[in-house]
């Protein structure tokens, strides 16, 4: 089964304030994420990755959060715009292992 | 926009066709992987090639035939396939194989594929 999963399959948001994604991962020895997103009719496009050893990383106007603890992954996108609606996954590797594992997505909404 | 390109973006089939998606990459990269997405669901990896040569095969059946004539090119051969194959073939690429982490492994647009 997935050792990925998202909390909510749909998150809607009003135009400029901050959202938040969720993901639960289960596999402990997991340790390097990745947060992408996917436009309607489009590829996954690599937004953010974290690896094991880090609990934040930040780039333009997105943050990552690990808390290794719970096995939580969440990416905080700042101020959201339209062009930020897209179905985000997580994914994970585990170390020495092959292949993507991916959540199920989140489909975020901008509302105007 | 992804430096991962996939041909055709469209390709509608019968199951007694034969077809083929392509794949190319600039990036010097030497992993290229295939997934498949269905709708609403997240991309499942169907093969890795690493160095050219096959490494991973995720149970897939026959009727899909992957093959890396060079480090940039990656196909995927289809072959009496079913309507069920229908989906969103993914080719992505990354540096080294996905064992490593930070190893950024990037998607392309996808092919839709359509069996009738």
């Amino acid at each position: 089964g997935e050792s990925v999963g998202l909390h909510l399959p749909t998150l809607s948001v009003q135009e400029g304030d901050n959202s938040i994604i969720n993901c639960a991962y289960s596999n402990s020895a997991s340790d390097y994420f990745i947060w992408y997103k996917q436009e309607s009719g489009k590829g996954p496009q690599f937004i953010i990755d974290i690896r094991s050893n880090m609990d934040k990383r930040q780039g333009q106007r997105v943050t990552v959060l690990l808390n290794k603890t719970v096995k939580h992954l969440s990416l905080q996108i700042a101020a959201t715009q339209p062009g930020d609606s897209a179905v985000y996954f997580c994914a994970e590797i585990s170390g020495g292992a092959d292949g993507l594992t991916f959540g199920k997505g989140t489909h975020l909404i901008i509302q105007p | 926009d992804t430096e991962v390109t996939q041909t055709p973006k469209h390709l509608v089939m019968g199951m007694t066709n034969k077809k083929s998606l392509k794949c190319e990459q600039h990036m010097g990269h030497r992993a290229m992987y295939w997934y498949k997405q269905k709708a609403k669901k997240p991309p499942e990896l169907m093969f890795v090639y690493s160095y050219e040569k096959l490494s991973i095969n995720e149970s897939v059946p026959s009727r899909f035939s992957p093959e890396c004539p060079n480090s940039s090119l990656l196909n995927l051969h289809l072959h009496a396939l079913q309507p069920e194959d229908s989906a969103l073939y993914l080719c992505a690429s990354s540096q080294e194989r996905q064992g490593a982490a930070g190893n950024t492994i990037y998607f392309g647009e996808g092919s839709w594929l359509t069996v009738v």
